[in-house]
């Protein structure tokens, strides 16, 4: 089946612009997360939604970071008047709670570059 | 606070074993994930302990121990495609992953 689909997989905004950031999940997971990778870093903790519940966005930077789920499969994160510091790797990932190991499946993320 | 740290960097040879080191201090424990990335594509999944002691997978093995704090990922007759970044996570008691630096491996010929 396929699996965590992210678009664009690449964006070039000015500094000031508004971006969106899709996730398309796999089907039926319930779960889906989003993360910021700096370049030789770890994934950072965005937010977190259970099916159309943002549970948690404790890890958004600022409030120029919102992201919605508006029905429990499609996922999209919004950055509003990008800055330089936002140039990062967005990493999506899905998975299903009730089934250890709870693995997380991954996106092939999007590049944003803030010029 | 949360920590997870993880060597920066490590060489090795192919054909040869090479263990990269995961140690830990979270809010509450429910398991440690090693995930394989490399360069510009997605992290995937490796392996998953909860349990103390060794979970064996074809060339690859990872180690826990709860009371150190710390696990390991053994890889054996390594490969020139086992060169990527190998991050180790631990979920917290919220179910959320927190995640390592990441070690970047470097296999030579």
């Amino acid at each position: 089946g396929a699996g965590v689909s992210q678009s664009p997989r690449y964006k070039v905004a000015k500094r000031g612009q508004d971006v969106a950031l899709r996730c398309d999940p796999i089907s039926g997971h319930v779960s889906l997360f989003w993360y910021q990778q700096a370049l030789g870093q770890g994934p950072e903790f965005l937010t977190y939604f259970q099916n159309e519940a943002q549970l948690d966005k404790s890890g958004l930077p600022s409030d120029r970071f919102f992201a919605e789920r508006p029905e429990g499969s499609v996922s999209t994160l919004k950055i509003q008047r990008t800055q330089q510091e936002d140039s990062a790797v967005y990493l999506c990932a899905s998975s299903t709670p009730g089934s250890l190991p709870y693995e997380q499946y991954f996106g092939p993320g999007t590049r944003l570059t803030v010029t | 606070g949360q920590n997870i740290d993880q060597p920066t960097e490590m060489t090795a040879t192919e054909g040869a074993i090479v263990q990269i080191n995961c140690t830990y201090q979270t809010s509450g424990f429910n398991g440690l994930f090693w995930y394989q990335q490399h360069a510009g594509e997605a992290p995937t999944f490796l392996s998953y302990n909860v349990l103390d002691g060794l979970e064996e997978k074809g060339r690859f093995s990872s180690f826990l121990s709860r009371s150190k704090g710390y696990s390991y990922l053994l890889l054996k007759e390594l490969q020139m495609k086992d060169s990527a970044s190998y991050l180790c996570a631990v979920m917290d008691s919220n179910y959320q992953l927190i995640w390592g630096a990441g070690t970047k491996l470097i296999i030579k010929p």
